[in-house]
């Protein structure tokens, strides 16, 4: 069945920690997207990617950095973790033509903790 | 600039009530319209869209929403509330320009109560 995972669902780690969210889809699009919510708040979009070795920075500054080495593979890395950077991930993928291209489906997200 | 405003943080209904969740936006361009749930812990769930061949648009779970262009609006409706609607739901608004983003609104926390 197509999809898109996350894994891990939750990460507690301590400041300074290396850490990588994984984000996977088998729906066979070609852009991908993180963004970051706080608790009961809006979505912020952080990075984005349209296709294999392309990657934006979105709306919202992050220190995390991402790559897109496989069309179905969307990581992203935060070299040394800090307590701000305490958030739910959210990872999204879109494909297809005119609204198809908009229609993004999201994964069940990483609620992340730094402490 | 696109932008998505949802009126009211929190919405409270009797179970069996009329459930509206409103909608404003701004953009430019005719645009793309969509309504997400999202339950606590998960991720995003796409309800509906709007795409400009009907201006009444019917989604999952009794989920409609209407595109009114002279009001900028795109509000969700359901006749019934049921227990299980109890979740967070975001607006958002196509970013013209290519880059395929959407912009959502804040969102807003619906509670159904018996």
């Amino acid at each position: 069945e197509a999809d898109i995972y996350q894994t891990p669902r939750y990460l507690v780690i301590g400041t300074g920690k290396k850490i990588t969210l994984e984000c996977s889809q088998t729906m066979g699009h070609d852009k991908m997207y993180w963004y970051q919510q706080d608790p009961g708040m809006e979505l912020h979009l952080i990075h984005y990617s349209y296709g294999v070795n392309s990657t934006e920075k979105g709306d919202l500054s992050s220190e995390s950095t991402v790559s897109r080495i496989r069309t179905e593979h969307f990581p992203l890395t935060l070299e040394s973790a800090r307590p701000s950077h305490t958030s739910q991930y959210l990872c999204a993928s879109s494909g297809g033509l005119a609204v198809s291209s908009y229609e993004q489906y999201f994964g069940p997200g990483t609620r992340l903790t730094v402490t | 600039a696109q932008s998505v405003t949802q009126l009211g943080s929190h919405v409270s209904v009797s179970e069996g009530a009329l459930v509206l969740l409103r909608c404003n936006y701004s953009s430019s361009v005719p645009p793309y319209l969509f309504w997400y749930v999202q339950y606590p812990n998960q991720g995003l769930q796409l309800l509906l869209k709007y795409t400009s061949a009907a201006t009444l648009v019917k989604g999952i779970n009794g989920f409609e929403a209407e595109f009114k262009k002279s009001e900028t609006s795109f509000h969700l409706t359901k006749p019934s509330a049921h227990m299980s609607d109890a979740a967070e739901y975001f607006c958002a608004v196509s970013v013209s320009g290519g880059y395929n983003k959407l912009i959502f609104g804040a969102g807003t926390r619906l509670a159904v109560h018996p």
